[in-house]
């Protein structure tokens, strides 16, 4: 079946500028994470929903991201006054859970967004 | 708090040879451990998890890795490694006494096999 996919595959924005990232999980995956990745470090965990809710947001680094996922599936990233730290690839993942709600489940990554910040 | 060391920036071996990529975690609870690889310009590829029960992991591609919880690692390892397998590996911890879905990623070990 299809994978999580993540649009657009980069992203070239001058500083200042504001950018949304999206993110489409796998199909009947309830929980959603974001992860930024910088060249030559591990994914850096910003948010996860579980549903439409932020279940967890302590990763954002200040106001200027923001995340949503109104219906539940379709997630945006979105980035107000884009800065050049800001350069990375966005990387967004989707996981199952089970009837109880533990989180065991394996969370299965999209190709991430190269966003660059001019 | 949780973390995930990858102590070896990179990993050389030769084909043929067993590998070995090492991981130590700390949590506050029971560890969720996760094993990924990278490719260039792809996205992280799941290859093995340990959650609870038996400390050997069996996963894709002929990898497997040991929890060991006195020394609080998850090596990776494969008894005879392929040219194939060079790429990037990360190792990922998730506390279970939080329950939470935020996973910590090490910085990755280039692994590379010469033929």
């Amino acid at each position: 079946g299809a994978g999580v996919s993540q649009t657009p595959s980069n992203k070239v924005t001058e500083k200042g500028k504001y950018v949304e990232l999206r993110c489409d999980p796998i199909s009947g995956h309830t929980a959603l994470y974001w992860y930024r990745q910088s060249l030559g470090q591990g994914p850096e965990f910003l948010i996860y929903f579980q549903g439409t809710g932020a279940a967890d947001d302590s990763g954002l680094p200040n106001d200027r991201f923001f995340a949503v996922r109104p219906e539940g599936s379709v997630s945006t990233l979105k980035i107000q006054r884009t800065e050049r730290g800001d350069s990375a690839v966005y990387l967004c993942a989707s996981s199952s859970r089970d009837s109880g709600g533990f989180s065991t489940d394996t969370q299965y990554f999209g190709p991430g967004t190269r966003l660059t910040v001019l | 708090a949780q973390s995930v060391a990858q102590p070896e920036d990179q990993v050389n071996v030769a084909e043929g040879n067993p590998l070995t990529v090492k991981c130590t975690y700390s949590v506050s609870g029971n560890p969720y451990l996760f094993w990924y690889v990278q490719y260039p310009n792809r996205g992280l590829q799941f290859l093995l998890k340990y959650i609870t029960g038996d400390n050997l992991v069996k996963g894709s591609y002929g990898f497997e890795a040991e929890f060991n919880k006195s020394q609080t690692s998850f090596h990776l390892k494969k008894p005879s490694a392929l040219v194939s397998d060079s790429a990037l590996y990360f190792c990922a911890v998730r506390d279970m006494a939080t329950n939470a879905g935020k996973s910590t990623f090490g910085d990755g070990t280039t692994l590379t096999v010469k033929p």
